[in-house]
């Protein structure tokens, strides 16, 4: 089930500086998007999400961008921190076709170095 | 600020015995899920629980899973008769579907070891 792709299997940025994570998808029913954070061993924790009626999507140092014509959304953290340091899950819900499932991407690592 | 909690968090079984795992979650949410995932594989859904009844299930979730809503706090999944392959780690999350917003709030997990 490849329907949402993070490529990118790891990212590293200095402290500050942005942190840019990208997130594919193929199918054209999902109709929103979230971007969960995870520690080692914890919960994935939810960070932002957009609707497919928004291109953009701010919270304070979080914003996400959705091209619906590319399937494309990205996560840009702004200024990156250590403690950003974590898996960071792409995930889509196609809310007129099922309730409830999410379904993730493979996840990026994220490295701030101080 | 509320959160879903799941017990336990580490459960240690061997292949054949069921398993019950726990989750409490948000109060006033009222769509429950469960999530499970594979070391060094994606989190997959399993099943979404609204008004007591299954809303949605995976291909994965087949006759050997089951949950159940026993009271007004908990919500449990079983595993009738795990296999190697039901090793994984199990997230619970709940959502307030009032919201138009969806958010599905997870818990820690239970990491769940077949042998």
């Amino acid at each position: 089930d490849q329907q949402v792709k993070q490529n990118s299997p790891s990212l590293s940025v200095q402290e500050g500086r942005i942190s840019i994570l990208n997130c594919d998808y193929t199918n054209s029913m999902f109709d929103y998007f979230l971007w969960y954070k995870k520690y080692p061993a914890e919960g994935p924790t939810f960070l932002i999400s957009i609707s497919s009626i928004k291109d953009k999507n701010e919270d304070g140092r979080f914003t996400v961008f959705l091209n619906k014509s590319a399937k494309h959304l990205s996560l840009h953290i702004v200024p990156s921190q250590p403690g950003d340091s974590a898996v960071y899950f792409c995930a889509a819900y196609a809310g007129g076709t099922s309730y409830g499932k999410l379904t993730f991407g493979q996840g990026t690592i994220l490295t701030v170095h101080p | 600020e509320p959160e879903v909690t799941q017990t336990p968090s580490h459960q240690v079984t061997q292949m054949g015995q069921e398993v019950i795992l726990r989750c409490v979650p948000i109060s006033n949410h009222l769509y429950f899920y469960w999530y499970r995932q594979i070391l060094g594989q994606k989190v997959e859904f399993l099943v979404s629980f609204y008004n007591n009844e299954i809303s949605e299930k995976s291909e994965i979730f087949d006759d050997q899973f089951s949950v159940e809503r026993p009271d007004g706090s908990n919500f449990t999944l079983k595993i009738r008769s795990t296999k190697l392959e039901d090793s994984a780690m199990y997230f619970c999350a709940s959502s307030d579907p009032s919201r138009i917003q969806e958010t599905q709030y997870f818990g820690p997990g239970t990491r769940l070891l077949v042998l």
